[in-house]
């Protein structure tokens, strides 16, 4: 059974810091995503890293994908209050008896305070 | 395009009762995927579908049924509700090929069984 270790589980900080969320697993992984979920809403995908080593940015937000493709870090700068949220990252193979299938961390429950 | 269209999106069930959750993608996709979500928690997978005619148990199945006559729809049935089943059901589809699997989610439904 693969497992993703998403840390820390809760996250409250004020407008302007920085921060970084974890995800780790023992597996490896072909891709891995990062969702972003509001209350009441479905989550919403905000990037995919398939690359070992690979970096992306959105705006604010940068995403990493470790070099064995077994974890990744999403780092956000100078956060604002709409930031808030559930973060999500969700791992994909290739092959195997987990081929169409996400494996989901726990989530980070973000709140940004004005 | 819709996206993910899931109908209701709630419903209180009494003890017993059976119901049918809708979900239709209009994407055109070949996986579509039931979750549900627990207060605080990340998302189980309960069923999900490689296409049509063809589906398969996720992790937490017991309680429930499929089927996928069509491409667009994937309705999830609820037979003799109990009040562990109360939680927020997220419906998603994909274009799974290779290692990549970035799938987009319904509205939820929030099913509360008393």
């Amino acid at each position: 059974t693969q497992l993703l270790k998403q840390s820390p589980q809760f996250l409250s900080i004020q407008e302007g810091e920085n921060l970084t969320v974890y995800c780790n697993s023992s597996s490896v992984f072909s891709s891995l995503q990062w969702y972003r979920q509001e209350p009441g809403e479905g989550p919403v995908l905000l990037v995919t890293v398939v690359t070992g080593g690979e970096v992306k940015k959105l705006k604010r937000l940068t995403f990493q994908f470790g070099d064995a493709r077994k974890d990744s870090s999403l780092h956000i700068t100078a956060a604002q209050p709409g930031d808030t949220g559930l973060y999500l990252c969700a791992g994909a193979n290739a092959g195997g008896t987990s081929y169409g299938k996400l494996t989901f961390g726990q989530g980070t429950i973000l709140t940004v305070h004005p | 395009n819709a996206g993910v269209t899931q109908t209701p999106k709630f419903r209180i069930l009494k003890i017993g009762q059976s119901m049918t959750l809708q979900c239709t993608q209009d994407m055109n996709h070949n996986y579509m995927y039931w979750y549900r979500q627990d207060p605080g928690m990340g998302l189980k997978l309960i069923y999900y579908s490689v296409g049509a005619g063809i589906t398969d148990k996720g992790e937490v199945p017991n309680g429930y049924n499929v089927s996928r006559s069509t491409t667009e729809d994937f309705p999830l049935r609820l037979e003799l509700a109990a009040p562990s089943q109360t939680s927020v059901y997220f419906c998603a589809s994909s274009y799974v090929a290779g290692g990549r699997n970035e799938q987009f989610f319904g509205p939820g439904t929030r099913l509360t069984v008393l």
